[in-house]
C-alpha cells in the first residue's frame, strides 16, 4: 500500500498566486516526520519544510507554510506569491519513528510538478 | 546549510565498466547515508541505507553485487555500479544526515549513462 499519496501529477499557477499541493500518508507509527522537497529541473533536491508528528503548530519557512491535518493523515504544503523560480516537482516524503532517529529511510510521494506562469 | 557534494555530475562510459560515485558531506558528520536511483518522471527510489563503519542495508529488489557502497568515514560514501550495462543508465543521487531530526540533505546527484 502506499505510503504517501500526491495526487496532483502536475498543475499550473499563475505568477503571484498561492498554490496548495496535496500530500496525504499512512502510518501505525505514533511518531514521524513529514518533508517537503523540491526538485528543479536540474536534479538537486531542495528541502523546504518539516512537520514532526507530535509539533503543535503548522510549519512555515518564509513563504512555505504545511498545512498539517493530522487526524485526515494529510500534510499539504503551500507556497504563498509563487515566482517563475518556484517552477519544478515537488516531493512530500514521510520518515516513521522519533525525531532523534534520523537515520530512519524517507518514503517519497510520486511528486506533483509546479509550472509558474507569468 | 548543510552541504552534501556529489562527483561526477554526468558519466557515460561503455557497457562493462564499473562506475564509481562519491558523495560527501561537506560541514557535518553524516552517521547515515542514503543512495537512491530516479528514473525519468518518477519519484526517487532508495537502493539503500549506509552507515558509517558497517555494512549497507539494501532494498528489496536491488542487487548488492551489482551495487557496492562503501561508507569508510563519516563525511564519506562511495557507490560503485560494476559492470555498467545500459539499463543500469539512470539519475542516482545521494543524501547524508547528522544526529537527531535533522533532515536529509541531499547532493546534486549523477547522470549515468551507459552506451
Amino acid at each position: 500500500a502506499q505510503k504517501i499519496t500526491q495526487t496532483q501529477p502536475g498543475m499550473f499557477v499563475q505568477e503571484k498566486e498561492a498554490v496548495t499541493l496535496d500530500c496525504t500518508y499512512d502510518t501505525s507509527d505514533p511518531s514521524y516526520g513529514l518533508f517537503w522537497y523540491k526538485q528543479p529541473s536540474s536534479g538537486e533536491m531542495i528541502f523546504l519544510i518539516y512537520q514532526g508528528s507530535y509539533d503543535q503548530q503548522n510549519a512555515t519557512e518564509g513563504r512555505y507554510s504545511l498545512n498539517f491535518q493530522k487526524a485526515r493523515k494529510s500534510a499539504n504544503l503551500v507556497i504563498s506569491a509563487s515566482q517563475l523560480g518556484d517552477s519544478a516537482m515537488y516531493f512530500c516524503a514521510m520518515r516513521e519513528g522519533p525525531p532523534k532517529a534520523a537515520g530512519n529511510k524517507l518514503t517519497f510521494g510520486g511528486g506533483t510538478r509546479v509550472l509558474v506562469k507569468p | 546549510g548543510a552541504v552534501v557534494s556529489q562527483h561526477p555530475s554526468w558519466v557515460i562510459c561503455k557497457s562493462g565498466t564499473s562506475v564509481k560515485i562519491e558523495c560527501r558531506s561537506l560541514d557535518f558528520q553524516a552517521t547515515t547515508m542514503f543512495w537512491y536511483r530516479q528514473f525519468p518522471k518518477q519519484s526517487l527510489m532508495l537502493m539503500a541505507t549506509s552507515n558509517e563503519g558497517s555494512k549497507a542495508t539494501y532494498e528489496q529488489g536491488v542487487e548488492k553485487d551489482k551495487f557496492l557502497i562503501n561508507h569508510a568515514s563519516l563525511t564519506l560514501s562511495t557507490l560503485t555500479v560494476t559492470s555498467a550495462h545500459p539499463e543500469d543508465s539512470s539519475f542516482y543521487i545521494c543524501s547524508a544526515v547528522g544526529v537527531l531530526n535533522q533532515p536529509q540533505h541531499f547532493g546534486d546527484g549523477t547522470r549515468l549513462s551507459i552506451l
